[in-house]
């Protein structure tokens, strides 16, 4: 099991809007920034969103994070066709020596 | 652009070792951590730890103490991660990734990603 939980899975139609959510702990997404990853098989994965809800350069404005408490979310608007991919939460734990953490990942089905 | 490049797939039977390589261009590579991150099939992502690639200083995961080396040689932007002792469930997708200090968060963060490397085990 992942330390970071998430949903399997979750969809939406072009243009609606969908969440993700991430659910953590005191030790992990309590204390620390949250990021978001965008990942479709064999390719690298992506960095979508850091510090909770800053955007790469690159990243378009449709993708946006928030973090409140031990839980994140990503929110995407205006669905695409090309968001239909695996996204991951991931954020440092403090416990033990410190590690990263992440969630199990979301798979995004664009209907 | 900043690009990882990974080697490519191994088979390995249980007991031995794997070395994964990570080959960087487009930033200053002793600017920036690396981190590695595996996946195994139908799993989430799992970080066995990064390397200082100025120093050369490491932290590993607790869970791979002992079995993981990390390794960089500057003079070719590369880095290296050598796993042991090799079991069926390490059979995975291993992954390097850039890690960028962040001042405020205190750890670096992983920020470009190579395309990964499948190291299978199997007798």
């Amino acid at each position: 099991q992942s330390v970071l939980t998430q949903p399997p899975s979750a969809s939406g139609t072009p243009g609606q809007s969908v969440s993700i959510s991430c659910s953590g702990s005191r030790s992990n997404i309590g204390g620390n920034y949250v990021l978001w990853y965008q990942h479709l098989p064999g390719t690298a994965p992506k960095l979508l969103i850091y510090r909770n809800n800053q955007r790469p350069s690159g990243v378009p404005d449709r993708f946006s994070g928030s973090k409140s408490g031990t839980s994140a979310s990503l929110a995407i608007s205006g669905l695409r066709s090309e968001d239909e991919a695996d996204y991951y939460c991931a954020t440092w734990d403090d416990s033990l020596r410190g590690f990263w953490v992440f969630g199990g990942g979301t798979k995004l089905t664009v209907l | 652009q900043v690009q990882l490049v990974q080697s490519g797939a191994e088979v390995k039977k249980p007991g031995a070792s794997v070395k994964v390589s990570c080959k960087t261009s487009g930033y200053t590579f002793t600017d920036y951590f690396i981190h590695w991150v595996r996946q195994a099939p139908a799993q989430g992502l799992e970080w066995m730890g990064w390397i200082n690639s100025n120093s050369g200083g490491t932290i590993y995961a607790q869970k791979f103490q002992g079995r993981v080396t990390m390794t960089r040689d500057t003079s070719i932007t590369t880095a290296y991660m050598d796993l042991s002792r090799l079991r069926s469930d390490d059979t995975a997708v291993y992954y390097c990734a850039r890690g960028d200090y962040d001042i405020l968060a205190g750890y670096p963060v992983p920020d470009y990603w190579g395309q990964g490397t499948l190291v299978t085990v199997s007798s």
